[in-house]
């Protein structure tokens, strides 16, 4: 199974920092990449789609953007604020799997202080 | 606003016990999917049905089945639950068709004792 790697595992910034997560992934055959969030204990929250064809996707203070050939995609938060803390999950839809299912990473944790 | 609902948010069941964990979907979508979470596992997807009576095993069906006899609704069936079935279990739709954003619900925390 192709391997999508999330890194770091846990990232805790102040306050008002603009930072970036990280998504690698081994599959060349990448259709789409999807970014989630979740909050603990609760289900995942859809943020942004990005399509191969792409190179970036922008909602709000968030901008993902995806570079096939280097096989990486990075979710960008603009001005970080306490309720930005979560888990953020990206997960790759890919040619060589079924094309319905999603590869997901593990996820980063998140914790943004006041 | 596209609306995924799961039955229960905790559930608590014994060893042995039938498990009926249901989702529904007002969207209108084709495919619907089950996942399981665990630490250090991530999600890993369990069945999926792309129309309705359709399903496919995903990657960790052992152990599980599906029923999808209204395209709504999705159920997931622990026919024989088991303590290493205890897990949150999170339901997905997406539109018809391959490569389709995925859509969640709010989980349900699965608890065999």
């Amino acid at each position: 199974k192709q391997e999508v790697t999330q890194i770091p595992a846990a990232l805790s910034v102040p306050e008002g920092e603009n930072l970036v997560l990280n998504c690698s992934f081994t599959d060349s055959a990448i259709y789409n990449l999807q970014w989630f969030r979740q909050d603990p204990g609760k289900g995942l929250t859809s943020l942004l789609l990005i399509q191969s064809s792409q190179r970036e996707q922008t909602s709000g203070r968030l901008n993902a953007s995806l570079d096939k050939s280097s096989g990486r995609s990075t979710l960008y938060i603009a001005a970080s604020q306490p309720g930005d803390s979560a888990t953020y999950l990206c997960a790759m839809s890919s040619s060589r799997n079924s094309g319905y299912a999603l590869n997901f990473g593990k996820g980063t944790s998140l914790l943004v202080t006041p | 606003d596209v609306k995924v609902t799961q039955s229960s948010r905790y559930l608590v069941k014994r060893t042995g016990e039938k498990v009926f964990l249901e989702c529904v979907q007002d969207m209108d979508h084709e495919n619907m999917f089950w996942y399981r979470q665990d630490p250090g596992l991530g999600l890993r997807l369990i069945y999926f049905s792309y129309d309705v009576k359709m399903k496919e095993k995903g990657d960790i069906p052992e152990g599980y089945s599906v029923s999808r006899e209204k395209k709504e609704r999705f159920s997931l069936i622990l026919e024989s639950a088991s303590t290493n079935q205890t897990s949150m279990y999170l339901c997905a739709s997406s539109l018809r068709g391959l490569h389709n954003e995925q859509f969640f619900g709010p989980g349900t925390r699965l608890t065999v004792l």
